[in-house]
């Protein structure tokens, strides 16, 4: 069974600061997808970046980058200059193929405050 | 462009009744699913619906019910309501059933039991 797990419950950085958030995942997959989406107080889903299971090299995306290792199935996001807008829970995800569906499997989160 | 939109927002409703969520996906999103989120947990796939048809089901009761219509509009429908219904429900759309580019969430129906 595909699990994603989250070990952090909570981080709290000052405003500024470099902090990471970490994900651990297991599937016998060899392609696959992951994401790290952002759900701020408003509630919506907002999703921060992905990353594709054959591309070796780490996503990016302005201050949100990843580090991906396959081989040990790790998915931590990079924040970097955070900003009070970046408050808000974080999840990780992996995307599962089930039967004719795709869905994605979600870990526990990590709720983040980002402190002026 | 309108986002994913979903209705109403938040809604109570009585232990035994029934409710009926909607959903109205990004235009041109021809594929819908719906994730329950209970407090403190990350989201759990429910369904997903491509072109008016059931793709996937997660592992909930067959009280949870839900369709997609022609304009890939969807309802989410719960019968016979349990305490431990009470959660956000998420839609999120994307093009196809494929979404290996991420979904698009709305912000969500808040749903108390009681």
């Amino acid at each position: 069974a595909q699990t994603v797990t989250q070990s952090q419950p909570e981080m709290s950085v000052q405003e500024a600061e470099t902090v990471t958030l970490s994900c651990t995942y297991d599937t016998s997959e060899n392609n696959y997808y992951l994401f790290w989406y952002k759900q701020p107080p408003s509630r919506q889903m907002i999703l921060v970046i992905r990353q594709e299971a054959y591309k070796q090299q780490n996503a990016t995306e302005n201050r949100f980058s990843v580090n991906f290792q396959k081989a040990a199935k790790s998915f931590s996001l990079k924040i970097s200059d955070s900003q009070l807008g970046d408050t808000a829970m974080y999840f990780c995800a992996f995307m599962k193929h089930a039967g004719g569906a795709q869905k994605l499997v979600f870990g526990q989160g990590t709720r983040l405050t980002i402190n002026p | 462009d309108a986002g994913v939109t979903q209705s109403p927002t938040h809604l109570i409703k009585t232990r035994g009744q029934q409710v009926t969520l909607r959903c109205s996906p990004i235009s041109g999103h021809k594929s819908v699913s719906w994730y329950q989120q209970v407090l403190g947990q990350g989201p759990q796939f429910i369904f997903q619906y491509y072109e008016k048809e059931e793709r996937g089901r997660g592992n909930f009761p067959d009280r949870f019910s839900a369709r997609q219509f022609p304009n890939y509009s969807s309802e989410l429908n719960v019968n016979a309501l349990l305490l431990g219904d009470s959660a956000l429900y998420l839609c999120a759309s994307s093009l196809g059933p494929a979404a290996n580019y991420g979904y698009t969430f709305g912000s969500g129906t808040r749903l108390t039991v009681v």
